[in-house]
């Protein structure tokens, strides 16, 4: 079993749609919680970052992390074209020297 | 902003090549991380260095090696290619809290 679970998609929504993308880890230790949004060959960039529990709101992203049930969310609102991209959740326990471990990724195609 | 440079988008070698993938950024980050990143396997840790001329193994360093002899720049070595390393390599730079910034990525073909 992987340490941290992403459905790899694709998902398919409407523009304007709310989108929500998810993982599962199996690591109660995790700490640290992000997100990285992926465009087609391009390198990952960080969209959330967010310690421990709880939400986090940037525009029409909201990052959310539920440490009882392990499970971390990523929601958009009012989705458009350009959202179109490979989501990655990643996560890391305490302490700065600790590697992160990342999802495989949910690919989100936003249509017109 | 938060610059990580590869110095190149597009490679392909053949099977026995020496290989080397550069990486630079300009951020005065502590902590590198080379990463490889393949279909339904994610990205996957290499090596990663939290010093100059220091480097640790990853999850998957068997094939390859490293080097940082200056802060900015942070080398990976494929010392003999062979297929199965064909995959697109990302470099990533961290700050002391660890937050990771990726360069652009290097897609390698090794035929």
């Amino acid at each position: 079993q992987k340490e941290v679970e992403q459905d790899p998609g694709p998902l398919s929504v409407p523009e304007g749609a709310i989108v929500s993308l998810n993982c599962t880890y199996s690591n109660s230790a995790f700490q640290y919680f992000m997100w990285y949004r992926q465009y087609s060959r391009k390198g990952p960039e960080l969209l959330m970052y967010t310690y421990s529990s709880g939400n986090k709101e940037d525009g029409r992203f909201t990052a959310q992390v539920d440490k009882s049930s392990k499970y971390i969310s990523l929601f958009i609102r009012d989705s458009q074209p350009s959202d179109s991209a490979t989501y990655l959740c990643a996560m890391r326990l305490t302490g700065t020297a600790s590697k992160l471990t990342f999802g495989t990724g949910t690919r989100l195609q936003v249509t017109l | 902003d938060v610059k990580v440079t590869q110095s190149s988008r597009y490679l392909v070698k053949r099977t026995g090549e020496k290989v080397f993938l550069e990486c630079v950024q300009d951020m005065d980050h502590e902590n590198m991380f080379w990463y490889r990143q393949d279909p339904g396997l994610g990205l996957r840790l290499i090596y990663f260095s939290y010093d100059v001329k220091m480097k640790e193994k990853g999850d998957i360093p068997e094939g390859y090696s490293v080097s940082r002899e200056k802060k900015e720049r942070f080398s990976l070595i494929l010392e003999s290619a062979s297929t199965n390393q064909t995959s697109m390599y990302l470099c990533a730079s961290s700050t002391v809290a660890n937050i990771q910034y990726f360069g652009a990525g290097t897609r390698l073909s090794v035929l």
